[in-house]
């Protein structure tokens, strides 16, 4: 069946570093790609979504790049900061279908 | 506040019991999902709904089992309890039915004894 799969499960960068963190999806058919950021007791949110017409997006200091051809879409996050460590999760959508997350990875940003 | 709604946040049971976990949208959304995350885990699809119909399932279980109402809320009974259902429980809402931003609820934290 289709999955997503999410490396690395957990990464720790030093406060000001840069962090990436990708993902690869198996159904070709998928065209719309969340992040969604978790902090510690609270819901998921929405922090950026790429769709499968545009190859990268950004959001200040988030940007999210997409290469269809190899599956794969990945997270960057400039200039970290101790209030971007959490959990991030990617997801693959493919039209009215449901979305697939990957297994999360644990971002700590150190002081 | 996302604006979507779960109702209760905390629920402790014992094994083999059945219980009732509550849903609401954001207003004007027609999907609903349902998600299981357990202990440092990942967010597992169990199932959802657009407009009242069923339209994906995951690894729900067969004890577990859903339904959206026609005021569009909906509701995940959980039953034959075993303790590895142990688990937060979130609800996300959409306004479509897929390429669509996810609003996640609270979550219901179901503890089984």
């Amino acid at each position: 069946g289709e999955n997503v799969e999410q490396h690395p499960s957990t990464l720790s960068v030093q406060e000001g570093d840069s962090a990436v963190i990708k993902c690869t999806y198996s159904d070709s058919a998928s065209n719309y790609f969340p992040w969604y950021k978790q902090e510690l007791g609270k819901r998921p949110q929405l922090i950026i979504d790429i769709r499968s017409n545009v190859g990268e997006k950004k959001d200040q200091r988030i940007a999210v790049t997409l290469n269809k051809t190899a599956k794969h879409f990945s997270l960057h996050i400039t200039e970290t900061q101790p209030e971007d460590s959490a959990v991030y999760f990617c997801a693959a959508s493919r039209g009215t279908y449901k979305y697939i997350f990957g297994t999360g990875t644990r971002l700590k940003v150190l002081a | 506040d996302s604006g979507v709604t779960q109702t209760p946040k905390h629920l402790i049971t014992a094994t083999g019991q059945r219980v009732t976990l509550r849903c609401s949208p954001r207003s004007g959304d027609l999907s609903v999902y349902w998600y299981q995350q357990s202990l440092d885990q990942g967010l597992q699809f169990l199932i959802q709904y657009y407009n009242g119909e069923e339209r994906a399932k995951g690894n729900i279980l067969e004890r577990f089992s859903a339904q959206q109402f026609p005021d569009l809320h909906s509701e995940l009974n959980l039953s034959s309890l075993e303790l590895g259902d142990s688990a937060l429980y979130f609800c996300a809402s959409s306004v479509g039915p897929g390429e669509n931003e996810q609003f996640f609820g609270p979550g219901t934290r179901l503890t089984v004894l």
